[in-house]
Parts: C-alpha cells; structure tokens; sequence
C-alpha cells in the first residue's frame, strides 16, 4: 500500500495567520492518465470528511480561495493563508493513485 | 443534490455479520463513471478504503479486508450494502458510504457508528 505521512500531527494557529500541511507518498502519485490524484479533505468534529481540493490543486466549489493545494509526485502541501475559526478539524490528505487509495494519519488544526 | 444515507445495526456481537445499507437519493445508482464505496474510521483515528464498486461490474477491496467483505446492490431501491464477516472489536468504527470518481470521493455520507461488542 502507499504511505501518506502528514506532518505536522497537530498545529495550533493563531486567527489570522497562515497554516501549511505537509503531505508525502511513499509513491509518486502521477497516474499513468497523466493527472496526480492527490486529494485533501476537512473533517470538523462530528461531521463526514469533505473535500476541498482533488488533484493537487483543484478548490472544490464552494470552499473559500484561502485554501490551496500544491506540489508533485510524492510531495503536496496543503496551504491556508488566514486561519479562521471554522477551519478548527482534522485535514486528511488521500491519495487515489493506486489502489487501494489510502490516507494520511490526520492534521488536527485547532486556534492558539 | 447527491444524498448517501448508511442504516443499519449499531451493535454487533464479536464472531458475527456487520451488515450496512446506503440510500442514494438524487442520482441513480445504476449511472456510469461513478464508484460506490465505503470507508471507516474507527473513533479517535483516521480513514481506512474498506472497498467498492462501479455498476460496469469492477470492483476494488482492500487487500486487508477482502476475505470478510461483500459488497452487494439493489437497483430497484437505489440501495448499495456492505457486509463485513467475523468481525471484532477491531471493526468498531464510524462506518462512511461514498460516491467516487476515477483518484478522488466528493460524495459522503453522515456515517453510522457500528460498534463490536458482547
């Protein structure tokens, strides 16, 4: 199976500022189609994962341009440039190259 | 608007069958392009693929679980189902039914909580 390794495991941010996930593969994620399934997804307490961003750097609708997603072949990061108080949750990064598609351990973001 | 809505028994007795049911509302689940699935995540850690399916016949298990799991559909309700052999304490989890497309899962559902226990 490919290994997501996130880091960091925890990141307390203050409002207002920026915040970055790392996400690394234990695999290039460029697909044989050409696209790189790398996706990242918010879970707040409670609540089913959502998806922000599929291949790498795609903002679902609806999320705000705060959120960004970057990077290549075994190395993405997930980017927020102002933190607010509704981004409080665990931020998965899952890759859908091979199968089976697995996921990161967890960022939990939580406010300072 | 896509709606995936699991059912099913909270509570399972260790040796036994879990079995799980997704609604579809919104979309037919006999479209094509489309892979229904199911993921869990056991409380407090992160998300596990347990497998799933596309209605062109392919079909995708998780090596670690493939042995214990069936998947199964009922067209005429809209309805996709998991079942989940033997199951233990290990298999207590929140338990997601998902529409995928080819490398990504926009569609979730709230979950359902299935717990193993005597």
């Amino acid at each position: 199976d490919v290994v997501m390794t996130q880091s960091p495991l925890s990141l307390p941010v203050t409002l207002g500022q920026p915040a970055s996930i790392s996400c690394r593969s234990s695999h290039s994620l460029l697909n044989s189609d050409g696209n790189t399934y790398l996706n990242w997804f918010q879970q707040r307490p409670g609540q089913s994962p959502r998806r922000l961003i599929y291949k790498v750097s795609n903002r679902d609708s609806g999320v705000p341009d705060r959120f960004s997603g970057s990077g290549a072949g075994t190395d993405f990061t997930l980017e927020i440039s102002r933190v607010e108080a509704e981004d409080v949750g665990v931020y998965y990064c899952m890759q859908g190259t091979h199968w089976p598609w697995t996921f990161g351990q967890g960022t939990k973001v939580e406010i300072k | 608007q896509l709606q995936l809505q699991e059912s099913g028994p909270g509570l399972v007795k260790p040796s036994e069958t879990l079995s799980l049911t997704c609604t579809v509302s919104g979309d037919s689940i006999s479209g094509s392009g489309y892979y229904w699935g199911w993921v869990r995540q056991p409380p407090g850690k992160g998300l596990e693929w347990i497998g799933g399916f596309s209605y062109d016949g392919s079909t995708y298990y998780n090596p670690s679980l493939k042995s214990r799991v069936t998947f199964s559909v009922d067209t005429s309700k809209n309805q996709f189902s998991l079942k989940v052999t033997s199951v233990t304490a290990t298999d207590t989890a929140v338990y997601y039914c998902a529409r995928a497309v080819t490398g990504t899962v926009p569609y979730w559902g709230q979950g359902t909580l299935v717990t193993v226990s005597s």
